[in-house]
């Protein structure tokens, strides 16, 4: 069974332009997860997905980040426009429906905002 | 805003030496987890814990829940060189959501 799974892996980008990660969760997962981490700091959530709703997104850090998930399958989460201070790794993590206990995590996205 | 709080930092080891990792809170979760994470890589969850005291083993791994549930602790008998990584908690908020809140982490290095 194929984990999940990120792209890009890495991204460097200039301040102000604008980035689209994306996480294909495991299938059949009807949760999916994003997180980040930046320097030096615990990873801190972000938002929840079920299906194509999203449940929490208490950890969205402003309206320059926009999640998705469009047929309730892939995410992607935008940054538009990107600031010095979003630079870290973005995870994406799933967990089965009911089951939201166990969160499998992806490989991570390391995004360089210059 | 719940915290969750690893000690030691970074701890470096000679092979076969026992260990244990320190995840404590001052707030109740009603499940948390172990992760190991490698350089490049996410989170591989080790093992998940739901019940106030709860033991679990994975081979040399021993975790334990405490019995308020703020708490849990990881211990490992007789470290190998492949036991080196990040080891992170993270809880899961008694609020009947899936959001995790992760600890600081603790950076394990196992010297052969």
């Amino acid at each position: 069974e194929a984990g999940v799974t990120q792209f890009p892996s890495h991204s460097v980008i200039e301040k102000g332009q604008t980035v689209t990660l994306r996480c294909d969760p495991i299938s059949g997962h009807d949760n999916l997860y994003w997180y980040r981490r930046v320097m030096g700091k615990e990873i801190k959530f972000l938002l929840h997905f079920v299906k194509e709703s999203k449940q929490d997104e208490s950890g969205m850090p402003n309206n320059r980040f926009l999640a998705e998930r469009t047929g309730g399958t892939y995410s992607t989460l935008k940054v538009q426009p990107a600031e010095l201070e979003d630079s870290g790794v973005y995870f994406c993590a799933s967990s089965q429906e009911l089951a939201g206990v166990e969160q499998y995590f992806g490989p991570g996205t390391r995004l360089t905002v210059t | 805003t719940q915290l969750l709080e690893q000690s030691p930092q970074f701890l470096s080891i000679q092979e076969g030496e026992n260990l244990t990792v320190y995840c404590n809170s001052s707030s109740v979760f009603s499940s948390l987890q172990w992760y190991r994470q490698e350089p490049g890589e996410g989170p591989v969850l080790l093992v998940t814990v739901v019940t106030g005291g709860e033991v679990k083993k994975l081979k040399r791994l021993t975790f334990q829940f405490g019995d308020a549930r703020k708490d849990s602790s990881l211990h490992i008998t007789a470290a190998q060189p492949g036991d080196t990584g990040l080891y992170l908690c993270a809880g899961n908020e008694a609020s009947g959501t899936y959001k995790y809140i992760f600890g600081t982490g603790t950076r394990l290095k196992v010297l052969a």
